[in-house]
């Protein structure tokens, strides 16, 4: 069964600063992962999707890198803003047959003014 | 613009009632999910189906949950008879085919008292 881990939990950083937010998970047979945001009270909101064949994408100030090998992804947040505030969810689709995503349990990230 | 749509926002109502949730995909997306999310367990697959067809339902308790497509512009979530523990934020989404980028709906939030 995959399992998706979200290192860290919670994560506060000023204003500027450039972040990394982690993604683990347990079977690398996965045909692709996406990244999302949720904001309090709203639904999940696409931010990257990356097919297994790729090895990152890219979005504005946001970088999705994935290495199935190893089991993990990483979400580069360049140039942080208040706005960015928010919790991040990645989500693992696979392994083979099971094509519903499999989530973790996100990163809340505050950035402070 | 293209968007999951989900009714009611919000819901209260006393353990022991009906609680039926609907989600209109967006249209073209052949592939629905429902999802739960509370804060002790995130993120939980319930069922989802592809061309009206229920493809896993393994997440729901059968035995007070139905999820069903009676077309391609609707998806229905009925709890009965509802329990206090069902209270949680009911996700739909939506995809075209097997590994597309997944769109949420703002979700429906329950309490059950």
């Amino acid at each position: 069964k995959q399992e998706v881990t979200q290192i860290p939990a919670a994560l506060s950083v000023p204003e500027g600063e450039n972040l990394v937010l982690n993604c683990s998970f347990t079977d690398s047979a996965i045909y692709n992962l996406q990244w999302f945001r949720q904001d309090p009270g709203k639904g999940l909101t696409s931010l990257l999707l990356i097919q297994s064949s790729q090895r990152e994408q890219t979005s504005g100030r946001l970088n999705a890198s994935l290495d199935k090998s190893s089991g993990r992804s990483t979400l580069y947040i360049a140039a942080s803003q208040p706005g960015d505030s928010a919790t991040y969810l990645c989500a693992a689709r696979g392994p083979t047959g099971r094509r519903a995503l499999t989530f973790g349990s996100g990163t809340r990230l505050q950035v402070q003014p | 613009d293209a968007r999951v749509t989900q009714t009611p926002r919000h819901k209260v109502t006393e353990m022991g009632q009906e609680v039926t949730m609907r989600c209109q995909p967006i249209l073209g997306h052949n592939t629905v999910f429902w999802y739960r999310q509370t804060m002790m367990q995130g993120l939980e697959l319930l069922a989802y189906f592809r061309n009206r067809a229920p493809l896993d339902d393994s997440g729901m308790p059968k035995d007070r949950f139905s999820a069903e497509m009676p077309d391609a512009t609707l998806a229905t979530l009925k709890i009965q008879p509802s329990e206090p523990r069902d209270s949680a934020v009911y996700f739909c989404a939506s995809q075209q085919g097997q590994d597309g980028e997944l769109f949420f709906g703002e979700g429906s939030r329950l309490t059950v008292l």
